[in-house]
């Protein structure tokens, strides 16, 4: 069965770096691209972007860019999120979830990573 | 980029009632809109996706509808378990935009 399982949570200071992996099984990793999303305390979801896990190629909403960067290890079907010079208003639950089939609806979610930015 | 407008931001409802959501887009988005149901703590689930059409798995008192940039997610008869939040998002074209959510309270 498809599952995506990201790392666990994280407590940093502000100006840190935060790497989250999303590691995908049960399907091929190739063949259907990673989405994000960022979920705020007590906000609802926002769109990161998404990588191609084919050609690498990444895009990111306009909120996210700069400081938010995908990669992909293909080897491992494993994609990462990170977070540069991290901000006290980063702190969130970030989500990792499968370009499905269906266009780029979100059809499998990784359980989500928390990140705590404090001083 | 296009918006998602979504309502109500709240709702309670009883169990065995109806209910229906709804999202305006701000331009066409034909019938690229997905919704999601997020229970607390957990993962977002997709619920419908091309506007109408049930992912695998999701219950029959759920129904989408709407084209262009007016839809709606339906649930027939509650159930206790429906409780939590509800989430449109497009799927025409980047950004995917989400609308701003909808809290479901079972009374």
């Amino acid at each position: 069965q498809i599952q995506l399982v990201q790392s666990g949570p994280e407590l940093k200071k502000p100006g840190e770096t935060v790497r989250i992996s999303c590691k995908a099984s049960g399907y091929t990793f190739t063949t259907a691209g990673m989405q994000w999303v960022q979920k705020m305390p007590g906000k609802g979801l926002k769109w990161i972007g998404w990588i191609n896990t084919h050609s690498g190629v990444p895009k990111y909403a306009e909120d996210f860019k700069g400081r938010f960067a995908f990669s992909l290890e293909t080897s491992a079907s494993t994609a990462y999120l990170q977070i540069s010079n991290l901000k006290n208003e980063d702190t969130a639950t970030y989500f990792c979830a499968r370009y499905g089939d269906y266009g780029g609806a979100m059809d499998y979610w990784g359980q989500g990573t928390s990140v705590t930015v404090s001083s | 980029d296009i918006q998602m407008t979504q309502s109500p931001a709240s709702l309670s409802a009883s169990v065995g009632e109806t209910v229906t959501i709804t999202c305006r887009a701000s331009e066409n988005i034909y019938s690229y809109l997905a919704w999601y149901q997020q229970k607390q703590g957990k993962s977002p689930q997709l619920l419908v996706y091309n506007a109408k059409t049930l992912a695998e798995g999701v219950p029959s008192r759920f129904s989408g509808s709407g084209s262009g940039t007016q839809f709606s997610l339906k649930i027939n008869s509650l159930q206790p378990e429906d409780f939590g939040s509800y989430y449109c998002q497009h799927h025409y074209g980047t950004p995917f935009t989400f609308g701003s959510g909808t809290k479901l309270e079972i009374k």
